[in-house]
């Protein structure tokens, strides 16, 4: 199985700040990576689909970069909404497989 | 508009059997594959099992395989999980997921989510 690997597994940001996450998969993945946030009692929600490209209907304060093993998610500018926790996915192969999740709290 | 709606979840004993089934409106169920994914209260999320789009093939996390059953029914637009031989750690809310395959595979609509609880 690919694992995933998150960090950090938790920040502290203020609104209107750049946040950087991290993912990396224990093989390549070509591009095959998503990112989904999720608010409390909620269902997860895609952001980023192919590493890069933003679904429909999300904000372009995000962003994602990265192929092969190394990936990130950049916010540019942190809003109040954006307070969730975030998890990357590898659709490589089966079993798919999650990140462990990075919490994003107000500071 | 594109609706995904588990039921099913309850309180049920270790050892015990439970279906969830995932009522889908607004796509045509038989054009795509199909996903569960759990998540244990206060944890991340799991993928748990996938089925292709006309029911042909299956795929199980190894946590679970043997005891659950993934299955479709294209023409009453449902996808179930069937699980048997509940254990403690199966306590979690299960979500069931649409994977959009075109520029990569992706889960682009989920269900609210069902809890199922299993504890003695």
């Amino acid at each position: 199985d690919i694992q995933m690997t998150q960090s950090p597994s938790s920040l502290s940001s203020s609104v209107g700040d750049r946040v950087i996450i991290t993912c990396r998969a224990s093989q390549s993945i070509s591009n095959y990576l998503n990112w989904y946030h999720q608010k409390p009692g909620k269902a997860p929600k895609l952001l980023i689909y192919a590493a890069s490209s933003l679904q429909s209907g999300v904000p372009s304060r995000f962003s994602g970069s990265g192929s092969g093993t190394d990936f990130t998610l950049t916010i540019s500018s942190l809003q109040p909404e954006d307070f969730a926790t975030y998890y990357c996915q590898q659709s490589y192969n089966t079993p798919r497989t999650f990140g462990q999740g990075t919490k994003v709290e107000i500071k | 508009e594109v609706q995904l709606v588990e039921s099913g979840g309850a309180l049920v004993q270790p050892g015990g059997s439970l279906r969830l089934p995932c009522a889908v409106s607004g796509f045509t169920l038989s054009s795509y594959w199909m996903h569960w994914v759990r998540q244990a209260p206060g944890k991340g999320l799991v993928w748990v099992s996938r089925i292709n789009s006309d029911g042909s093939s299956t795929s199980y996390a190894d946590s679970v395989k043997g005891r659950f059953t993934i299955s479709r029914d294209n023409a009453k637009n449902t996808l179930y999980l069937q699980m048997n031989s509940l254990r403690v750690e199966d306590t979690a809310v299960y979500y069931c997921t649409r994977e959009y395959g075109s520029y990569g595979y992706y889960f682009d609509y989920w269900g609210q989510g069902t809890l199922v609880t299993v504890s003695s």
